[in-house]
């Protein structure tokens, strides 16, 4: 089997910092997800990737940046941290065809 | 994008009766449907999952249920038990080409003892 594993596990960041959050997976997928997770609201996509290099945009974009460097790993950068954006981003990845997404155990992000 | 609502929020139910969540979606086209379970810290885990050719699909104590023409589909885990305490989420994805999936908000069920 294999695993998806997203550093750091929580990240501390002030209001209007840039951070960054990575994500690797070794199930040699090519799709890869960011999710962010709000209490009471779901999971939202924010970027998903379905090759290399490619990028689409989720319903959550804005106020968000991704690069998908290479097939085995895909960063999420929030550009400017905001106090209300405080939540757990989860990673994902599947391979792309109606099958199961597994997920990353996620990045709790704090904006102090 | 697609728009999956999940219901019940929260659900609290006794060991040993059922629990059964609620979803419904908007775009006909979508295709496949799994259900997540995601336990305090953990990541969410595919528990069962459901495609549109198949109307019942039962896994152990996990039943899901699919009604294409009213657009819902449901999840019942019989005779419950306190491992079953968790958040569980809904989902639904078109699957064609690349693979987008909208989630509903969760369901937290609490199995008493």
């Amino acid at each position: 089997g294999g695993i998806i594993t997203q550093t750091p596990k929580f990240l501390i960041g002030q209001e209007g910092q840039k951070l960054t959050l990575k994500c690797q997976q070794n199930f040699n997928h090519d799709t890869m997800y960011w999710y962010r997770q709000d209490s009471g609201k779901g999971l939202r996509l924010i970027y998903y990737s379905i090759t290399e290099n490619d990028l689409q945009k989720g319903d959550l974009s804005e106020g968000y940046d991704a690069s998908r460097e290479k097939k085995s790993s895909f960063s999420l950068t929030v550009t400017s941290a905001q106090k209300n954006e405080m939540a757990v981003f989860l990673c994902a990845s599947s391979t792309g065809q109606n099958t199961e997404v597994f997920f990353g155990k996620g990045t709790r992000l704090t904006v102090v | 994008g697609e728009q999956v609502e999940q219901l019940p929020s929260i659900l609290r139910v006794q060991e040993g009766s059922s629990a059964s969540i609620n979803c419904s979606y908007e775009d006909s086209a979508s295709n496949y449907f799994p259900w997540y379970k995601q336990e305090p810290g953990e990541n969410p885990k595919l528990i069962i999952d459901i495609r549109s050719n198949m109307e019942r699909k039962q896994i152990q104590e996990l039943i899901v249920l699919l009604d294409k023409k009213a657009k819902r589909f449901s999840l019942h885990i019989t005779d419950t038990q306190p491992g079953d305490s968790a958040m569980y989420f809904c989902a639904a994805s078109e699957g064609t080409g690349y693979q987008n999936f909208y989630f509903g908000k969760g369901t937290s069920l609490t199995v008493i003892p």
